[in-house]
């Protein structure tokens, strides 16, 4: 079975720069999340698709920070534009839904973003 | 909210010794709790879990049991090995929105 794709691994960009991520969840996934992982530190969810309905985005800066989903597979998240703070690891996972039984969470292998 | 506070590193052990790895955490209800691990240049990896009080997850001769008492969720394993270098996660998902909390992670080194 694959498992989460993520693409770019790595991205380099300047401050102010816009830069987007890409995620295909496993197939049959229903539920999608986008967590930032800033080094040293645990990974925060920046926000949770239900198919391609947002669950919860309470921790997403959306001056600057937009994701879809919009066929409820593959997903992108976008930074316009980014900050030097904004470098972090960008993680993407799945898991077949919500609920006890269905929350187990598969991560890709995240993107590394470094802001200059 | 919900919070996950775990035992800061590094931790640096010799190969065969004992690990303990502790995971406190605060929610309401009753979340699930895990641990995960991400090894060098890899991304996270389930290592176990548990869902409900006292049970015990296992995996690759790591142990932790969900401690409701003690809101609880301690790592352990009774030899390690070089190949358990990594960083280790604790972290929980409430039981109402499912979304998983993660604490601060702990780096594991195992020297030969």
């Amino acid at each position: 079975e694959a498992g989460v794709a993520q693409s770019p691994r790595y991205k380099i960009i300047e401050k102010r720069q816009s830069v987007a991520f890409w995620c295909n969840p496993i197939s049959g996934h229903a539920t999608l999340y986008w967590y930032q992982q800033i080094l040293g530190q645990g990974p925060k969810l920046l926000i949770q698709f239900q198919n391609n309905g947002v669950v919860d985005d309470s921790q997403l800066p959306k001056d600057r920070f937009s994701a879809e989903r919009l066929k409820g597979v593959d997903s992108t998240l976008k930074i316009q534009p980014a900050k030097l703070e904004d470098s972090a690891v960008y993680l993407c996972a799945s898991s077949l839904g919500v609920g006890r039984n269905y929350n187990e969470q598969f991560f890709g292998p995240g993107t590394r973003l470094t802001v200059l | 909210g919900d919070s996950v506070t775990q035992m800061e590193g590094p931790v640096t052990l010799s190969e065969e010794a004992f690990l303990t790895i502790n995971c406190t955490y605060t929610a309401t209800g009753y979340p699930s709790l895990f641990w995960y691990v991400q090894y060098p240049g890899e991304g996270l990896q389930l290592l176990l879990k548990a869902t409900k009080a006292d049970d015990k997850g296992s995996n690759k001769g790591f142990e932790a049991t969900y401690r409701k008492e003690t809101t609880s969720f301690h790592l352990e394993k009774g030899s390690v090995q070089v190949s358990d270098s990594a960083v280790y996660f604790c972290a929980l998902s409430g039981s109402s929105n499912y979304k998983l909390t993660f604490g601060k992670g702990t780096l594991l080194t195992v020297n030969p």
